[in-house]
């Protein structure tokens, strides 16, 4: 058990629709991490919360965005979904911002499926 | 940016067998992690190991950052050890940039 949770485990919905993934980091961790992994683009880089501020950015679709809250828990909130968002988002945390020593321990995920 | 490459694609060993994994990345990083994706999808860390040489258990890995390799080695193989093991490089800022992993499966 890596500390980091996520909810929930599964998630079935339907194209068009909205849904919201939630993520509380490892006691300690100020930065928050969004991987979405998918069968064809593999495990790819979403977007990085830092102390409640937004650190870095990747591949995020403008469908989708996300924020970290006072308590550093985490959601990401997918809108307008398509079938290709199906995939398993991983949450991790870290306990710096930025440093090069930064170990990110991944929560069990949340797979999506959109239908 | 920083390519991450693994190899082999695919493994599969026998019950006992030792294996070795490649992970080569195409430029200078001071972060490297190597994770093992179980059958439920759970994404475990296994080592932080940027250089040198770590231990733990049946597992061990190198790292040797000027060649830009790392290897991860897995001794005496149990079934419980398939899945998917996945090299991470850290690229600018805080992004994991993973590699395509190596499937591993071990029959008993």
């Amino acid at each position: 058990d890596s500390g980091v949770t996520q909810t929930p485990k599964h998630l079935i919905t339907a194209t068009g629709q909205r849904v919201t993934l939630r993520c509380s980091p490892r006691s300690g961790d100020l930065s928050v991490y969004w991987y979405q992994q998918s069968l064809d683009q593999g495990l790819q880089f979403l977007i990085q919360y830092y102390n409640g501020e937004e650190r870095a950015k990747g591949n995020i679709l403008e469908r989708f965005s996300a924020q970290q809250f006072p308590d550093l828990h985490s959601e990401l909130n997918l809108s307008s979904l398509e079938l290709g968002d199906s995939a398993l988002y991983f949450c991790a945390s870290s306990v710096g911002g930025g440093l090069s020593t930064d170990t990110q321990y991944f929560g069990p995920g949340t797979r999506l499926t959109v239908l | 940016g920083i390519q991450v490459e693994q190899s082999p694609p695919d493994l599969i060993l026998q019950e006992g067998a030792n294996s070795t994994l490649r992970c080569n990345f195409s430029d200078s990083v001071n972060n490297l992690q190597w994770f093992h994706q179980n059958p439920w999808g759970q994404l475990i860390n296994l080592f932080y190991i940027p250089s040198g040489t770590k231990q733990n258990g049946r597992l061990s890995a190198t790292t040797v950052a000027t060649e830009r390799y790392s290897l991860l080695y897995i001794s005496s193989s149990q079934t419980t050890d398939s899945g998917v093991y996945f090299c991470a490089v850290k690229e600018y800022g805080n992004k994991l940039v993973f590699g395509a992993g190596t499937i591993l499966r071990v029959k008993s």
